[in-house]
């Protein structure tokens, strides 16, 4: 069955630098998004993105985040100078476009 | 911001129980309703995908049920295994918006064996 990959699983990267995760979607779906789950709380959306360009984005998506889909296959978010408030499990996701969605098994940042 | 609110937080019972959980939405520009298995260290797993009021879906032991009008869904497990401790989580998705789905907290379901 085609599954969403995310690398790497966890990451621990100090306050203020630069992280890149990375997503490899299901090859023939369109849409993609991220989401993260601070530990505890639930589970949000941060972006959404189609045709090369962000679709929708929520007001956690801010200028310290940028999505990229560089290759074609890779969907990758950047987050350009962490904060502590930053650590949490963030998802990939595609669709097709119909009813549901696929996640990724997720990587979980932590900011120390 | 779409209020979602999944009842209990937490549930622990044994083996052979049968049990069950609330996802609430808005009750308004209902456009479909998303429940997903998510054991630790894996991907959330799609389980079902509710679009009209009054669906109700099944597999295996989980079934599901939907009332758009009043705004909730209940997650069934019947005969709960250790094999089903999980977070189960909802998702709305409103006809008003962008279709994102908004998710609930999750309910974090642990059977005892």
């Amino acid at each position: 069955e085609p599954e969403v990959t995310q690398t790497p699983s966890h990451q621990v990267t100090q306050m203020g630098q630069e992280v890149i995760l990375r997503c490899v979607p299901i090859s023939n779906h369109l849409y993609f998004y991220w989401y993260r789950q601070i530990l505890g709380q639930k589970v949000e959306f941060l972006v959404s993105f189609y045709n090369n360009e962000i679709s929708e984005k929520s007001e956690i998506f801010d200028d310290q985040f940028s999505v990229e889909r560089p290759d074609g296959s890779n969907f990758t978010l950047k987050i350009r100078s962490t904060k502590l408030e930053d650590s949490a499990m963030y998802f990939c996701a595609s669709s097709g476009g119909g009813w549901g969605y696929t996640f990724g098994s997720g990587t979980r940042l932590t900011v120390v | 911001i779409l209020n979602v609110e999944q009842s209990p937080q937490s549930l622990h019972v044994q083996e052979g129980d049968s049990t069950n959980f609330t996802c609430s939405f808005p009750s308004s520009n209902f456009y479909a309703l998303h429940w997903y298995r998510w054991e630790t260290a894996k991907s959330p797993e799609a389980l079902f995908v509710m679009t009209l009021n009054g669906d109700e879906k099944k597999k295996g032991r989980i079934s599901a049920t939907l009332n758009t009008k009043e705004g909730y869904s209940y997650l069934y497990i019947k005969g709960s295994q250790p094999e089903d401790s999980a977070t189960y989580l909802c998702a709305f998705i409103t006809s008003g918006g962008s279709y994102i789905p908004t998710f609930g907290r999750g309910t974090s379901l642990i059977v005892h064996p």
